[in-house]
């Protein structure tokens, strides 16, 4: 199964700032990676996919990158809110269709 | 619509008890996905269901875990003679058959005294 590598030490950010999350991953490159956030006490809630013939995505404030290359996808939030702070998990596909490797996560807050 | 639906959202069990855990899909969704998160971990992938094949069980930690799916609807996720090192908590995800979002229920929080 891959290695997936997310920041362990959580990213404190002043808000309006952008917040830049990286997922490494090793061993075979994924058909497509997704982004997402997990609240205390909830499930995951799914951002973005991103295909492996796609270099980059957007919505909203959020734009993910999609290395396969470098075997690395970056995940940025632009003008960053306090209702930002959650942990952000990248998740690969496995080559099973539809399942998924998740990363540990990486602690994001906003303050103020 | 609905979302996802787990029970119980907590349960406590004493060691070498046997636990079920319940998990109604959003209707109409082929894939069901069963997770464990230990405290401050990522998900580690248990179990998989897509329509009417055969699960993909590779993730079951070992034989003491099962899971069901019903009429390709309701799972039940089984942990016979619980171990503290079971305490967790269950995610249960469904999707569509299409690669997807996963859309995640609230979990179950187990608690093996």
């Amino acid at each position: 199964s891959q290695k997936i590598e997310q920041n362990s030490e959580a990213l404190n950010i002043q808000e309006g700032k952008t917040a830049t999350l990286t997922c490494n991953y090793t061993n075979y490159s994924p058909a497509y990676l997704q982004w997402y956030r997990q609240d205390p006490g909830r499930g995951p809630v799914f951002l973005l996919l991103i295909r492996e013939n796609e270099k980059e995505k957007r919505k909203e404030r959020l734009k993910v990158t999609f290395d396969t290359t470098l075997k690395q996808s970056l995940f940025h939030i632009t003008a960053s809110q306090p209702a930002d702070s959650a942990t952000y998990l990248c998740a690969l596909e496995m080559g099973s269709w539809g399942k998924l490797q998740f990363g540990a996560g990486t602690q994001v807050v906003v303050t103020p | 619509g609905a979302g996802v639906s787990q029970s119980p959202s907590n349960k406590v069990t004493e060691k070498g008890k046997d636990v079920e855990l319940r998990c109604d899909p959003i209707s109409g969704h082929t894939a069901l996905y069963w997770y464990r998160q230990s405290l401050g971990q990522g998900l580690e992938f248990l179990i998989y269901f897509q329509g009417n094949s055969a699960p993909d069980k590779s993730g079951l930690p070992s034989d003491r875990f099962s899971a069901e799916r019903t009429g390709g609807s309701v799972s039940t996720l089984t942990i016979q003679r619980t171990q503290q090192e079971d305490s967790a908590v269950y995610l249960c995800a469904s999707g569509r058959s299409q690669p997807d979002t996963q859309y995640f229920g609230p979990g179950t929080r187990l608690t093996v005294l």
